[in-house]
């Protein structure tokens, strides 16, 4: 089993919607979750980072995170073209020292 | 600043040359990694400084090497590169190394190894 998943896509969503990314991870342990957005051909940026139970809101960015079920999701309201991009879940263990560890990304088109 | 920047943007070299990417940060942030990512893959983390010491080498092969001169910045040192060392090199920093610290992205250096 991988050490953090997620559905790779693409997920396609129109103008408007909302657009409901997935992550799940094997460290029960773990500490912290980021998401990340990656244009093509850029760097990763971080857009969220959450540590306890429950729903973290910034903008039209939502994260979750359910320890218990080891799953942690990012919505995104009101989608636009420019949220297409790929979408990086990230996640750091128990004393890992900043180590982060990626899932495959999943990649996220929003048509007009 | 917020900015963690990296230069090249871009490098071209042969297996036999010796060549290096700079990080630069002036966030006073005190934990620096490098990260290398494929297309179409997630980072992979490489190394990670910790005032400026070295806390984590993922098994990077030698012709890889950190070296990290102050607190603002750090380098890799290249030296007989493979071609399947082609990929984009991402220097990360972060205000602590622990596991709570969010971890910013410099653009990255797109190397291809002829």
């Amino acid at each position: 089993q991988k050490e953090v998943e997620q559905n790779s896509g693409p997920l396609s969503v129109p103008e408007g919607a909302i657009a409901s990314l997935n992550c799940t991870y094997s460290d029960r342990v773990s500490q912290s979750f980021f998401w990340y957005r990656q244009y093509s051909g850029k760097s990763p940026e971080l857009i969220m980072s959450i540590y306890s139970n429950g729903d973290k809101e910034d903008g039209r960015f939502t994260a979750q995170l359910n320890k218990a079920s080891q799953y942690v999701s990012l919505l995104i309201r009101d989608s636009q073209p420019s949220d297409s991009a790929t979408y990086l879940c990230a996640v750091n263990g128990y004393n890992q020292g900043g180590k982060l560890i990626f899932g495959q990304g999943t990649e996220l088109s929003v048509k007009p | 600043d917020t900015e963690v920047t990296q230069t090249p943007k871009h490098l071209v070299m042969g297996m036999t040359n010796k060549k290096s990417l700079k990080c630069e940060q002036h966030m006073g942030h005190r934990a620096m990694y490098w990260y290398k990512q494929k297309a179409k893959k997630p980072p992979e983390l490489m190394f990670v400084y910790s005032y400026e010491k070295l806390s984590i080498n993922e098994s990077v092969p030698s012709r890889f090497s950190p070296e990290c001169p102050n607190s603002s910045l750090l380098n890799l040192h290249l030296h007989a590169l493979q071609p399947e060392d082609s990929a984009l090199y991402l220097c990360a920093s972060s205000d602590r190394g622990g596991s709570y610290n969010e971890q910013f992205f410099g653009p990255g250096t797109r190397l291809t190894v002829l």
